[in-house]
């Protein structure tokens, strides 16, 4: 079965502190596309990044970093800086390679607050 | 550029009435999928469609639910009767082509019922 966990329920920091968050998957499959969403206050959730199961490459875009590292079945996202803006639930998501399976598994969510 | 467009963003019925909610895609995306989120079980997928065919409706709760597609710019989901428990946030979202696309989530629509 797939599974996406993110045991961090909530975190709350300082503006300008950095902050990571935690994502464990669960696949059988060697092939699979993990996913970062924002979900900010207003409701919609935003894709942040997409990474699939070969590439274990490292991605920074800003201020914003993912961990991928597929012997722990991790991929941890990292903010640098925060910002209040940066504020949101984050889900963390999975997604199968098989051919017409578009299922995403999300995780239960990270609520972030990010305190002025 | 016009994202997914839901409506209504907020319903409130009683138990037992019917409800529809609609999803305009994004133009040109060809699979379309429709979520709910609720603070119990989180984001859950309901149904997805593949240029308007429905591929997978496993995550359908029950036969009160269900979905149409009838043309590629609109979707509905619709729960008859509606309970209670039916009360979430139902996301519906577009992503370009099948495969591995990021998927485009509209608004949500805030359904209370009571």
């Amino acid at each position: 079965a797939q599974k996406v966990t993110q045991a961090q329920t909530e975190i709350s920091v300082v503006e300008k502190e950095d902050v990571t968050l935690d994502c464990v998957y669960e696949t059988r499959d060697t092939t699979y596309y993990l996913f970062w969403y924002k979900q900010p206050p207003s409701g919609e959730l935003v894709f942040l990044i997409r990474r699939n199961s070969f590439d274990e490459q490292n991605e920074i875009s800003g201020r914003y970093s993912w961990n991928f590292q597929k012997s722990t079945s991790s991929f941890n996202f990292t903010i640098t800086a925060s910002q209040v803006v940066d504020s949101a639930v984050y889900f963390c998501a999975l997604r199968l390679g098989v051919q017409g399976a578009q299922k995403l598994v999300f995780g239960q969510g990270t609520r972030l607050t990010i305190n002025p | 550029d016009a994202g997914v467009i839901q409506s209504p963003r907020h319903e409130v019925t009683e138990m037992g009435q019917e409800v529809t909610l609609r999803c305009k895609p994004i133009s040109g995306h060809n699979s379309l999928f429709w979520y709910r989120q609720t603070m119990m079980r989180g984001l859950e997928l309901l149904i997805y469609f593949n240029n308007n065919v429905p591929i997978d409706d496993s995550g359908m709760p029950e036969d009160r639910f269900s979905a149409k597609m009838p043309n590629a710019s609109f979707s509905t989901l619709k729960i008859q009767p509606s309970e209670p428990r039916d009360s979430a946030v139902y996301f519906c979202a577009s992503s370009l082509r099948q495969g591995v696309e990021k998927l485009f989530f509209g608004s949500g629509t805030q359904l209370s019922v009571l």
